[in-house]
């Protein structure tokens, strides 16, 4: 399995409250990713990094921030968590699309927003 | 840009049937194709992957995937399914240059006996 370790796993906040999302990778893979999984969605793409401070954002970035200051760390911050941000997180990793390599999965985390 | 329909929502079969799941993308080059595996409470696996070359591909776990570019489809088969093949499927599309995977909405697979 891919070294990628998410924290927490499960998450219950109160809206309204910043929560941040960690994900931690070992295999030192360039590209980043966080998507949020929703019951007939499938995943959806919050945002992405290309590197250290490199970062872009996804399909549904709306009330979501990353940071990413070292190679194996990225993180998701949530600034004001809202109900509609309950879902489950994952954070994934390639070594680039150039190569046209897949993406490695976290296990995710499930966030409650009460 | 890129996207996915998975047509099935969830299909059903008998331990031991043949299954197919399909996978339409759209792309205007030639895509990178996926298919992933998720069992409850836990991250995707990837089955198989196509990039370029023969159009039918092996994955793990007795999978295989065919691609048409006529169709545009990558369906994801296997000849006999067992218990444990139970899951959400999902199928992805990427593309060269610095453009994340896109996901369809996944197929959920229940296996009876």
């Amino acid at each position: 399995d891919a070294g990628i370790t998410q924290s927490p796993r499960h998450k219950v906040t109160e809206t309204g409250t910043p929560v941040t999302l960690r994900c931690h990778q070992t295999e030192n893979h360039r590209y980043m990713y966080w998507y949020r999984q929703d019951p007939g969605h499938g995943l959806r793409l919050i945002h992405y990094s290309y590197g250290v401070k490199d970062t872009d954002k996804g399909e549904v970035s709306d009330g979501y921030s990353v940071s990413r200051s070292k190679t194996e760390d990225f993180l998701l911050t949530l600034e004001s968590a809202t109900s509609s941000q309950t879902s489950v997180y994952f954070c994934a990793i390639s070594q680039g699309q150039l190569e046209g390599t897949e993406a490695f999965f976290g296990q995710g985390t499930r966030l409650t927003v009460v | 840009a890129q996207s996915v329909t998975q047509p099935d929502i969830h299909i059903t079969v008998s331990e031991g049937a043949s299954l197919e799941l399909r996978c339409n993308y759209s792309y205007g080059a030639t895509p990178y194709l996926f298919w992933y595996v998720q069992s409850p409470g836990q991250g995707l696996q990837l089955l198989l992957k196509y990039f370029s070359g023969d159009t039918l591909v092996q994955g793990i776990k007795g999978f295989e995937a065919e691609f048409k570019r006529s169709q545009s489809s990558f369906n994801l088969r296997k000849p006999s399914v067992h218990w444990s093949d139970a899951a959400e499927y999902f199928c992805a599309v990427g593309a060269r240059g610095n453009t994340p995977l896109v996901f369809g909405k996944g197929t959920r697979l229940s296996v009876i006996a």
